[in-house]
């Protein structure tokens, strides 16, 4: 079974100071991640993902996101906030299923508003 | 191009009514997914489809039926609208089971 979840519902930043999305997850088995972006009335957009190769990864729009096994964590990072990174994002996890089968599991979301 | 693409948009009907969402990537996947979105931006899978067969079928009122005419294609009918049934509708494909997805831009249906 695996299980992944988004420790803030909300977060609020000022414009040009630094971001947190914070996720853990839990999986039996060596997992993919991901974090995906959703704006106001649209799609969700892939950010980045860990598939065991590098555990810092680089995404799209300055985004970051680093692999801890240890702490079984893969928060998002970003140095500067801009206006437009205000969005909802969702942390995923990608693991073998019990039968064999790759399940990808969704957080419950984040809410980022960034602040003038 | 339009990597995954869904019509209509928006959709207004009336309880009671039956309607369709179409849904076509071009990315050459082979799976393809249903997805419903409620108020609080919690995302459910209802479908997924693996080379035209279904392979996750979530618990799910017989309403709603998946059709997979051919693997670019994945197409939702619901029956019976219920008030409940609004919400926002994304379908999205990914090479295989477990690989990141792609999503379409949502289809939002309200039932009045």
């Amino acid at each position: 079974a695996q299980s992944v979840t988004q420790l803030d519902s909300h977060v609020s930043v000022s414009e040009g100071t630094p971001v947190l999305l914070r996720c853990n997850y839990s999986s039996s088995y060596s997992p993919s991640l991901f974090w995906y972006v959703q704006h106001p009335n649209k799609g969700l957009q892939l950010l980045l993902k860990y598939t065991s190769a590098a555990t810092l990864v680089k995404g799209i729009n300055g985004f970051e996101a680093e692999f801890k096994k240890s702490e079984t964590s893969f928060h998002l990072t970003k140095p500067s906030a801009h206006m437009s990174d205000a969005a909802e994002y969702f942390c995923v996890v990608s693991a073998l299923s019990s039968g064999s089968a790759r399940q990808l599991t969704f957080g419950s979301g984040t809410q980022l508003t960034v602040l003038p | 191009d339009t990597a995954v693409s869904q019509t209509p948009k928006y959709l207004v009907t009336q309880m009671g009514n039956d309607k369709s969402i179409k849904c076509e990537q071009n990315l050459g996947h082979d799976t393809m997914y249903w997805y419903k979105q409620d108020s609080k931006k919690f995302l459910k899978i209802m479908f997924s489809y693996n080379n035209k067969e279904l392979i996750i079928n979530e618990t799910v009122p017989n309403r709603f039926s998946p059709k997979s005419p051919d693997k670019a294609h994945l197409n939702l009918h619901i029956n019976s609208l219920e008030l409940g049934d609004s919400a926002v509708y994304f379908c999205a494909s990914s090479f295989d089971r477990g690989y990141e997805q792609y999503f379409g831009p949502g289809t939002r249906l309200t039932v009045t």
